[in-house]
């Protein structure tokens, strides 16, 4: 099955500095790839996401990569400011194909530092 | 989007007790998954909902422990059977859209067993 690693697991920021989280995946099959973010206490929700035709796309101040042949994703925050503070969670899936299921990385706890 | 209600959102268990966690969906949706969350940890998918069958259950989950129903297209119900300390964790009910591969959570229901 598939299998994500995350890193790193902990990131700290001063606001206004950019954040970089990384992500590989394992299967050729994923073509999605998603980001969430999980605030303390509530439930995660869905960022940005990037599919498998697409190298790079950009949502204001938070932008995905994704390099399909080395199965490497990242996720760029820039200017952060103290509500970026969160976890985040790098997934891939092989949507809308397969089994549709939902792989989650190991989690980044972002702290953006006022 | 999806909305999905879950409930309980938490409870407190005797060891060796079952509990049954029921998750509704405002829309429908093709795909049902149920994942655990432990404290500070990533989410970890125990099994996929298939409407009228049987769950799919992933490496580490069985039937007997975490018994699944999907009735109809937007109602599922997992239930811990059984339960130790070692259940103790939250579990997220989520539902993918299907013209997105978005997946939606529910706010998680957090299971104490003393």
């Amino acid at each position: 099955g598939e299998n994500v690693e995350q890193h790193p697991s902990t990131l700290s920021v001063q606001e206004g500095d950019s954040a970089v989280i990384k992500c590989t995946y394992s299967d050729s099959a994923s073509n999605y790839f998603p980001w969430y973010k999980q605030e303390l206490g509530k439930r995660p929700q869905l960022i940005i996401d990037i599919r498998s035709n697409v190298g790079e796309k950009k949502d204001q101040r938070i932008a995905v990569t994704l390099n399909k042949t080395a199965k490497h994703f990242s996720l760029h925050i820039t200017e952060t400011q103290p509500e970026d503070s969160a976890v985040y969670f790098c997934a891939a899936s092989d949507y809308p194909g397969g089994y549709q299921k939902v792989t989650f990385g190991t989690g980044t706890k972002l702290q953006v530092i006022p | 989007s999806a909305v999905i209600s879950q409930k309980p959102s938490r409870d407190i268990c005797q060891r060796g007790t079952s509990l049954t966690i029921q998750c509704q969906v405002d829309s429908q949706v093709t795909m049902m998954f149920w994942y655990r969350q432990q404290p500070g940890q990533s989410l970890t998918l125990i099994a996929t909902a298939n409407q009228g069958s049987e769950a799919t259950y992933e490496s580490g989950f069985v039937i007997d422990k975490f018994p699944i129903s999907r009735p109809n297209l937007t109602f599922s119900t997992l239930t811990v059977s059984n339960m130790s300390p070692e259940d103790s964790s939250i579990y997220l009910c989520s539902a993918l859209a299907a013209n997105t591969g978005e997946l939606f959570f529910g706010e998680g229901s957090r299971l104490t067993v003393l």
